[in-house]
């Protein structure tokens, strides 16, 4: 069955510096997504993408991130300079179709996200 | 701001138990209910899509009910197994707010044997 996959599983990264959160798709998808989860809290939308463009950001997603598929199969999500807030499993996600009615979301596994 | 809930935030059953669990959410302007089951160390995988009022799915021996004027979805598991042991999420989009899906905090379930 095909599988989002993310890289790394883990990282961990000194404030202020820059990590990039890698995600290849499924490949016959056009919808992809970045959700992350806050310890002990509830799972965050951060952005969508369609079509090679932000489809739509939540608050969280300020100037501090970037998204890029820079090759028609890998997902990036950048975070310029890291702060401890930044700490969290990031879920990378793809869908066939416009999720609403269709189908539900294809989840990878999740990077977790240590800032120190 | 959107809110959904689910309750109990954790379950304990023994094997072979049947449960049900809860998720609220608003009950103006449903759009689409989502399910997933997410197990430790694993991704979230999409249990159920729910779109209409009434709406009863069913895999296996896992069931959810969704009423959409009231504002919740049920989840049922018959016959509990302990490898259905997992968090347990619904994820709920109403048509005013915005492409995407808000996450309740999940039910997490411990089937003993």
């Amino acid at each position: 069955e095909p599988e989002v996959t993310q890289t790394p599983s883990h990282q961990v990264t000194q404030m202020g510096q820059e990590v990039i959160l890698r995600c290849v798709p499924i490949s016959n998808h056009l919808y992809f997504y970045w959700y992350r989860q806050i310890l002990g809290q509830k799972v965050e939308f951060l952005v969508s993408f369609y079509n090679n463009e932000i489809s739509e950001k939540s608050e969280i997603f300020d100037d501090q991130f970037s998204v890029e598929r820079p090759d028609g199969s890998n997902f990036t999500l950048k975070i310029r300079s890291t702060k401890l807030e930044d700490s969290a499993m990031y879920f990378c996600a793809s869908s066939a179709l416009d999720t609403p009615r269709g189908y539900g979301y294809t989840f990878g596994s999740g990077t977790r996200l240590t800032v120190v | 701001i959107l809110n959904v809930e689910q309750s109990p935030q954790s379950l304990h059953v023994q094997e072979g138990d049947s449960t049900n669990f809860t998720c609220s959410f608003p009950s103006s302007n449903f759009y689409a209910l989502h399910w997933y089951r997410w197990e430790t160390a694993k991704s979230p995988e999409a249990l159920f899509v729910m779109t209409l009022n009434g709406d009863e799915k069913k895999k296996g021996r896992i069931s959810a009910t969704l009423n959409t004027k009231e504002g919740y979805s049920y989840l049922y598991i018959k016959g509990s197994q302990p490898e259905d042991s997992a968090t347990y999420l619904c994820a709920f989009k109403g048509d005013n707010y915005g492409q995407n899906f808000v996450f309740g905090p999940g039910t997490r379930l411990s089937v003993l044997p």
